[in-house]
């Protein structure tokens, strides 16, 4: 079974600064896909960013980008600029290839402080 | 539009009772699940159906079942309720091919008194 690992239970960020959010997984598959969820206080769950393992390129959206390194199977978001709004719970997500049953890690729980 | 809705959001009820909480999905999607986020906010994976066929079932008691009447809709039915069971119970729909990843619903807070 794929375990997904977040070693980092609390963090804190100034409001502008960068930070980042560290996953690993453990998988013996090569085809799957990785995701970053954020979840606020309102509870609910928001895909933040998506990488495909057959892709090399790191992908990015906006503020939020990941450090993909599948050999080392790890994959963290960076989120630039942090934003009080960055508040939130962050999930990261492994998800096997055309299989219905994607496994979370415990997450990250993330303070912006002004 | 809300793509996947579940209700209700909050549900209080005593030990021993029987509840549902309702999910229905309007993006076509192929494939809904039941996850369960315990008061430690870890999230595990209770149920999948495909083309309302069950294709997972977690170590989950059998007092759960879930319930899809079309591809739309899967209710979550609990029960002879324990304390234990008190959570926060997620719905989520996805496509087959899930490069997008799942769509969630927002929700429903389940507790047992």
């Amino acid at each position: 079974a794929q375990t997904v690992t977040q070693s980092q239970p609390e963090m804190s960020v100034q409001e502008a600064e960068t930070v980042t959010l560290s996953c690993t997984y453990d998988t013996s598959e090569n085809n799957y896909y990785l995701f970053w969820y954020k979840q606020p206080p309102s509870r609910q769950m928001i895909l933040v960013i998506r990488q495909e393992a057959y892709k090399q390129q790191n992908a990015t959206e906006n503020r939020f980008s990941v450090n993909f390194q599948k050999a080392a199977k790890s994959f963290s978001l960076k989120i630039s600029d942090s934003q009080l709004g960055d508040t939130a719970m962050y999930f990261c997500a492994f998800d096997k290839y055309n299989n219905n049953d994607m496994r979370f890690g415990a997450g990250t729980r993330l303070t912006v402080k002004p | 539009d809300t793509a996947v809705s579940q209700t209700p959001k909050y549900l209080v009820t005593q030990m021993g009772n029987d509840k549902s909480i309702k999910c229905e999905q309007n993006l076509g999607h192929d494939t809904m699940y039941w996850y369960k986020q315990d008061s430690k906010k870890f999230l595990k994976i209770m149920f999948s159906y495909n083309n309302k066929e069950l294709i997972i079932n977690e170590t989950v008691p059998n007092r759960f079942s879930p319930k899809s009447p079309d591809k739309a809709h899967l209710n979550l039915h609990i029960n002879s309720l324990e304390l234990g069971d008190s959570a926060v119970y997620f719905c989520a729909s996805s496509q087959e091919r899930r490069p997008h990843g799942y769509t969630f619903g927002s929700g429903t807070r389940l507790t047992v008194v």
